[in-house]
């Protein structure tokens, strides 16, 4: 069965600066999806940003951008010009394909991260 | 953003009372899923439905049962709720057009207590 590791449960920015969140996953697989989901105080659940395990290239989206090492089973997510508005529990996700039974997203336990002003 | 609406979005119950959490949306997906998140635990998978007549278990499906009742609207209901059934209840959505990626997409999450 697939895991998914989030080691730090907690981390720290300046407001403005940047920092890497980190994953990392167990999978014998060679095909398979990525995902980071931030969680604000809300509760909502948002995408953040998406990783298809095919494509070598980086996923970026405006400040969020990813580190996908395949061969360390790697994954962590980079935030750049840190904002107070991105504190929140985010969460790393794996999942499999094919589109059945396996679908399901397999989540690591999440970090919390807090920006201070 | 109401794609995924969930309902109640908080709830306290007693040991032992059945209650019925329902989600619907408008995103026009044909996939739903139910997951509940424990502190410390992540999410964790509890039923889902690739479309009407498809209903599959999850990691965590006992002490829990589904209806999908329509395209747009699943249901996941405890019928006799006891305490370590209190945490919070997600409801997400995916697209089968979406492939392979089949990106999920959540509901608000309900907050279920149960004393």
């Amino acid at each position: 069965a697939q895991t998914v590791t989030q080691s730090q449960p907690e981390m720290s920015v300046q407001e403005a600066e940047t920092v890497t969140l980190s994953c990392t996953y167990d999978t014998s697989e060679s095909d398979y999806y990525l995902f980071w989901y931030k969680q604000p105080p809300s509760r909502q659940m948002i995408l953040v940003i998406r990783q298809e395990a095919y494509k070598q290239q980086n996923a970026t989206e405006n400040r969020f951008s990813v580190n996908f090492q395949k061969a360390a089973k790697s994954f962590s997510l980079k935030i750049s010009d840190s904002q107070l508005g991105d504190a929140a529990m985010y969460f790393c996700a794996y999942r499999s394909p094919p589109l059945g039974a396996n679908s399901k997203l397999t989540f690591g336990k999440g970090i919390t991260l807090s920006v201070r002003p | 953003d109401a794609d995924v609406t969930q309902t109640p979005r908080n709830r306290i119950t007693k040991t032992g009372k059945r209650i019925m959490l329902e989600c619907s949306q408008t995103k026009g997906h044909d996939r739903m899923y139910w997951y509940r998140q424990d502190p410390g635990l992540g999410l964790r998978l509890i039923y889902y439905s690739f479309d009407v007549k498809d209903i599959n278990k999850g990691e965590i499906s006992d002490g829990y049962s589904v209806s999908r009742q329509a395209q747009a609207k699943f249901s996941l209901s405890l019928e006799s709720a006891i305490p370590n059934q209190t945490a919070l209840y997600f409801c997400a959505t995916s697209d089968w057009r979406d492939r392979p990626t089949d990106t999920q997409y959540f509901g608000p999450g309900t907050r279920l207590t149960v004393l």
